[in-house]
């Protein structure tokens, strides 16, 4: 069965204090995501990357940063943390115009204190 | 900009109570639509992709529906299993890559 894992389910962290996300996949896929995911507000694309070494800015990235060293790992970092980035983070993968969308971790809910 | 809203926000049924939810969108060029499942503390598993209006996909209860402006998520006699919340996506020719963008999602629930 194919699989987006995320390293920790619930985190809980204090303002300032460096985060990192962590994100691995086992579908060999290009395209990999960071959503955010808040009441009322959906999901939020942070950053993304299609290939090794590769990123983009989301909408939202500000606050953030990530990297990808390897194909199967997509880290999100949060530089600073603030009180304003407790949410519901979310990763996912996809080949290049995958048919079937994305396929999504289990999401690790993050509460800076 | 790509957009989708979707509505209701919540929506309340008894069990065997058909519905349907809506997904209004605007993009430049649909590459594909997306209908999500959420459950409570679980990333969304996908459900179906929809590509030009008129078509139609089914799956046990569900049924998706595409015209140009909006999408409908169809729930035939539903069970209280299928109470979750659904998110719909859309692909446009002008996202790089396969960047989606998500409506906020209508949350389902359904009373035995």
């Amino acid at each position: 069965d194919v699989k987006v894992t995320q390293s920790s389910r619930y985190l809980v962290k204090r303002t300032g204090e460096k985060v990192f996300l962590e994100c691995v996949q086992d579908m060999d896929h290009e395209n990999m995501f960071w959503y955010r995911q808040d009441p009322g507000l959906g999901l939020r694309l942070i950053y993304f990357s299609y290939d090794v070494k590769m990123k983009e800015k989301g909408d939202i990235p500000e606050g953030y940063s990530v990297s990808r060293e390897k194909k199967e790992r997509f880290s999100l970092i949060l530089e600073s943390a603030s009180t304003n980035q407790t949410s519901m983070y979310l990763c996912a993968s996809s080949y290049p115009g995958g048919v079937g969308g994305y396929t999504f971790g289990s999401g690790t809910r993050l509460t800076v204190v | 900009e790509d957009q989708v809203t979707q509505s209701p926000e919540a929506l309340r049924l008894q069990e065997g109570e058909s519905s349907s939810l809506n997904c209004s969108y605007t993009v430049s060029g649909l590459r594909g639509l997306f209908w999500y499942r959420q459950d409570p503390g679980k990333g969304p598993e996908f459900l179906f992709t929809l590509y030009s209006a008129g078509e139609e996909k089914e799956k046990e209860r569900l049924k998706a529906t595409l015209t140009k402006k909006e999408s409908f998520l169809h729930i035939t006699a539903p069970k209280p299993e299928d109470s979750a919340t659904y998110l719909c996506a859309v692909r446009g020719s002008m996202e790089y890559g396969n960047k989606l963008v998500f409506g906020a999602g209508t949350i389902l629930r359904v009373k035995s």
